[in-house]
């Protein structure tokens, strides 16, 4: 199994550009969830999703975040339009209802 | 919000020596997880261990977990220098949806 497969690795934006991250999660995992890392608020779960279903948003910061899950091996998370404070690094983690499988993460700049 | 708070925010020992790293966290519990972060990577899965549970191993690892304190511990023994990491727990909240809240993290330095 490749594991959680996120993509890309690095993205750098402009401030009101659009950014769409990706994740490809584990076979047979039915959990798959967002986080954002920085260092003033450390791990932060924005989303996730069971079967499919958006279970809790709760943790999206606001109405420029969007994420989507149109089946069980892909899921994107959108951020429009992009700004500064958005930079940090967006982890995908899937699971079976047991420990989480993280994929390496994207590191987004907007500058 | 729920939050494990872990305990030192930095650490830094020889190798050889035995890592111990403290969470606490503020409300009830069903399970409770550990977590490492090398440095620019994703976190990995350590040990679980579940609130009907008060100590749990594996290889090097032992976690204790104590409810009647909201507190648990995550003890590395003879650490190596590829144990340099960070290291977080995560809690769920008991309300029957799974999801866990991580903590601050602890930063482990072991020195060759």
């Amino acid at each position: 199994d490749a594991g959680v497969i996120q993509s890309p690795r690095h993205e750098v934006t402009e401030m009101g550009q659009e950014v769409t991250l990706r994740c490809k999660p584990i076979s047979g995992h039915d959990y798959l969830f967002w986080y954002r890392q920085t260092m003033m608020r450390g791990l932060e779960l924005l989303i996730y999703f069971n079967n499919n279903v958006p279970i809790d948003d709760s943790g999206m910061p606001e109405d420029r975040f969007s994420a989507k899950m149109p089946n069980a091996s892909f899921s994107t998370l959108k951020i429009q339009p992009s700004e500064p404070r958005d930079s940090a690094v967006y982890f995908c983690a899937s699971s079976r209802g047991d420990g989480y499988t993280f994929g390496s993460g994207t590191r987004l700049t907007v500058v | 919000s729920q939050q494990g708070e872990e305990d030192p925010q930095a650490l830094s020992i020889q190798e050889g020596e035995n890592a111990t790293m403290n969470c606490s966290y503020k409300t009830s519990i069903n399970n409770l997880q550990w977590y490492r972060q090398n440095s620019g990577r994703g976190l990995v899965h350590l040990i679980l261990i579940r609130s009907n549970e008060r100590e749990k191993h594996s290889g090097r690892l032992r976690v204790t977990l104590d409810t009647s304190k909201k507190s648990s511990s995550l003890l590395i023994t003879a650490s190596r220098a590829a144990d340099t990491a960070s290291y977080f727990c995560a809690t769920d909240a008991r309300t029957g949806t799974y999801k866990y809240i991580f903590g601050t993290g602890t930063r482990l330095k072991v020195l060759a």
